[in-house]
């Protein structure tokens, strides 16, 4: 059974670096892709970025200055990192499993394990 | 922030059906496959419909999913008390390489 287990800081002021982190356990992180997903409180949720197990990554182009993802393969991790900030980046930050494919010239991407989710708090 | 369109909100009573309309455009839902979410308050999503129509692992048959044109429907049949959540559609977006969500509809079991 695939778990994902994250960790990070939950208080932060304006400014400072978000540093969050998603182990996965029951699988490798190989021939996925692995992704961050965020959601304001109250509000829906907002695609972050992915990287895949090779170490390409691929971000929302409206966070993509701001947002870093990372993998560790020996570690079976990967990582989200943002710098500078602000009370708009207050959310619960979720990791996923995401499960791409491209086919008869259509993508289908889905993802199929999520961690339980860190609010993060600018404040 | 990119969104597909979906109803705030959406209601049925026990026992009959409900559908959530997810409207994107040709770059989005209109050429991709569309996946649909589950989430209930203080937890993290669960996924129900990937691949436009296939139903996740245990998953039931009252949960189903379509498409037309730039358009997709869950369809929820057989309500119960228990289903009540917010459900969310997603889909690639070719043009922007992003994925996208949709706004959500909060789903009431009257």
């Amino acid at each position: 059974q695939v778990q994902l287990q994250q960790w990070g800081a939950g208080l932060l002021k304006p400014a400072e670096t978000l540093s969050l982190t998603c182990a996965v356990q029951g699988d490798s992180l190989t021939d996925y892709y692995w992704a961050w997903i965020r959601q304001p409180p109250g509000k829906g949720l907002e695609w972050i970025g992915e990287v895949f197990y090779r170490g390409g990554t691929n971000y929302s182009p409206s966070l993509q200055s701001r947002f870093t993802i990372s993998i560790d393969t020996s570690k079976n991790q990967f990582s989200l990192k943002s710098t500078s900030v602000t009370a708009a980046d207050t959310a619960v930050y979720y990791c996923a499993r995401g499960q791409y494919t491209f086919r008869s010239g259509s993508t289908t991407y889905y993802f199929d394990y999520w961690g339980p989710g860190v609010l993060v708090t600018v404040s | 922030q990119s969104v597909l369109t979906q109803p705030p909100s959406v209601s049925a009573a026990p026992g009959l059906k409900v559908t959530i309309s997810c409207s994107g455009g040709p770059s989005d839902v209109g050429n991709n496959f569309v996946s649909w979410y589950q989430q209930f308050p203080g937890t993290a999503p669960k996924l129900l419909i990937y691949d436009t129509i296939k139903r996740s692992s245990g998953i039931p048959d009252r949960f189903s999913g379509s498409k037309s044109g730039t358009s997709a429907t869950l369809a929820i049949t057989g309500l119960q008390t228990g289903d009540e959540a917010d459900y969310y559609c997603a889909s690639w977006d070719t043009s922007l390489n992003t994925e996208k969500f949709g706004g959500g509809t909060k789903l009431t079991v009257l």
